[in-house]
């Protein structure tokens, strides 16, 4: 089935410390985007890719850091420059950045301890 | 600029009763307008969404919703609640002269279903 794969669902953390989440598709999308979600608030994005080898900052990008080497691949590191890195973040795929259709991961929680 | 504003962060109706959740939105330029349901700890999917065309729009699951453009609203409804409708609901907003990079969500309403 075609999808995209988040992974791992839970991740713990110590603080100081960087760790990178992983997402993966195999939709053939062009476009690749990551969100963070926190209770009570929508999506905000982070970080954008609309093709490979190339990346656009989003909203919230300070403390975050992406890489698009392969199509299908679009890891994000949560660095320690991140303060509150605590969330439920989401990453999503379009055919290209105009597609008015976004599909997303089952996600992944990050918990700093 | 755009944004989207949610009425009401949580919302409880009966089973079988007509669900109503509102979305009002503000944009420059005209919108694409979008309705995701999240389940818990789950990703989000695609309800349905406005693209400029008929401006009563139908989904999946029985949802449908209308452009209101003199209202600036984009209410989602479902005549007759069921126990799986349960679940947090977003709408979302994006100029259509940019892509989803412009993707606008609001602050999510939770729906409950009273057995």
């Amino acid at each position: 089935d075609g999808g995209i794969t988040q992974s791992p669902k839970y991740l713990f953390r110590k603080e100081g410390q960087n760790v990178t989440l992983s997402c993966e598709q195999n939709l053939n999308h062009d476009a690749m985007y990551w969100y963070r979600q926190d209770p009570g608030q929508g999506l905000r994005l982070i970080y954008y890719s609309q093709i490979v080898n190339d990346f656009q900052k989003g909203d919230i990008a300070e403390g975050y850091s992406v890489s698009r080497e392969k199509k299908e691949s679009f890891p994000l590191t949560v660095t320690s420059a991140q303060k509150n890195p605590t969330a439920f973040y989401l990453c999503a795929s379009s055919i290209g950045v105009s597609s008015t259709e976004a599909f997303f991961g089952q996600g992944t929680r990050l918990t700093v301890v | 600029a755009q944004s989207v504003t949610q009425l009401g962060s949580h919302v409880s109706v009966s089973e079988g009763a007509l669900v109503l959740l509102r979305c009002n939105y503000s944009s420059s330029v005209p919108p694409y307008l979008f309705w995701y349901v999240q389940y818990p700890n789950q990703g989000l999917q695609l309800l349905l969404k406005y693209t400029s065309a008929a401006t009563l729009v139908k989904g999946i699951n029985g949802f449908e919703a209308e452009f209101k453009k003199s209202e600036t609203s984009f209410h989602l409804t479902k005549p007759s609640a069921h126990m799986s409708d349960a679940a947090e609901y977003f709408c979302a907003v994006s100029p259509t002269n940019f892509g989803n990079e412009k993707l606008t969500f609001g602050t999510g309403t939770r729906l409950t279903i009273i057995p």
